[in-house]
């Protein structure tokens, strides 16, 4: 089993739509979770980290995290066609410098 | 504020030769320090990373060494390049605290023919 999985898309939303990524993992001790963007050619940049249950703003972004059920998901309002790109979740456990990544969803904001 | 710098940005090498890739990190001390593969269409693996100075944690066995030679500077080795070894590399660092935040330098596309 994989430790972090997602759904690999394309997922395509309209522009001024909501984009929902979700990201399950399986290890339970994880203990930091995180959302990086990736356009393509590029390298991942880190947009949003989470560490305790429920919800977090920043911006147009809003990470939600629910340990009990081993989800984290990211919410895009608004979004916009330079929101185009491959986004991918990781998970790190507190006991190591390990990060899992999952094979990340490619997003397509259409105009 | 902290910047990470890799080089170089592309490469092109034949299988069989050697590989030197550099990344350093400005603005912060004893960073943690990671080396990724990207491979095409495929996620990150972690290939190494380093705690401090010389020590190196492997997490996948291969053809590659890494070494930290100063604080703020980690290389990615190979004496002898198979094609199984193209791919995006990234260099990470973070702050070595709990929040464990990552943050990636612009990588090094390599291509092995």
């Amino acid at each position: 089993q994989k430790e972090v999985e997602q759904n690999s898309g394309p997922l395509s939303v309209p522009e001024g739509a909501i984009a929902s990524l979700n990201c399950t993992y399986s290890d339970r001790v994880s203990q930091s979770f995180f959302w990086y963007r990736q356009y393509s050619g590029k390298s991942p940049e880190l947009i949003m980290s989470i560490y305790s249950n429920g919800d977090k703003e920043d911006g147009r972004f809003t990470a939600q995290l629910n340990k009990a059920s081993q989800y984290v998901s990211l919410l895009i309002r608004d979004s916009q066609p330079s929101d185009s790109a491959t986004y991918l979740c990781a998970v790190n456990h507190y006991t190591g410098n390990q990060f899992y990544f999952g094979t990340g969803t490619s997003l397509t904001v259409i105009p | 504020s902290q910047t990470i710098h890799q080089w170089p940005a592309t490469l092109v090498q034949p299988v069989g030769s050697p590989l030197s890739l550099e990344c350093t990190v400005e603005g912060t001390s004893n960073p943690n320090l990671y080396w990724y593969r990207q491979a095409a269409g495929r996620g990150l693996q972690l290939l190494f990373y380093s705690v401090g100075i010389g020590q190196i944690s492997s997490e996948v066995p291969q053809n590659l060494s890494a070494s930290r030679p100063q604080d703020r500077q980690f290389i990615l080795s190979s004496k002898k390049l198979l094609l199984s070894d193209s791919g995006f590399y990234l260099c990470a660092w973070d702050y070595g605290d709990s929040y464990n935040e990552q943050f990636f330098g612009p990588g090094t596309r390599l291509t092995v023919l």
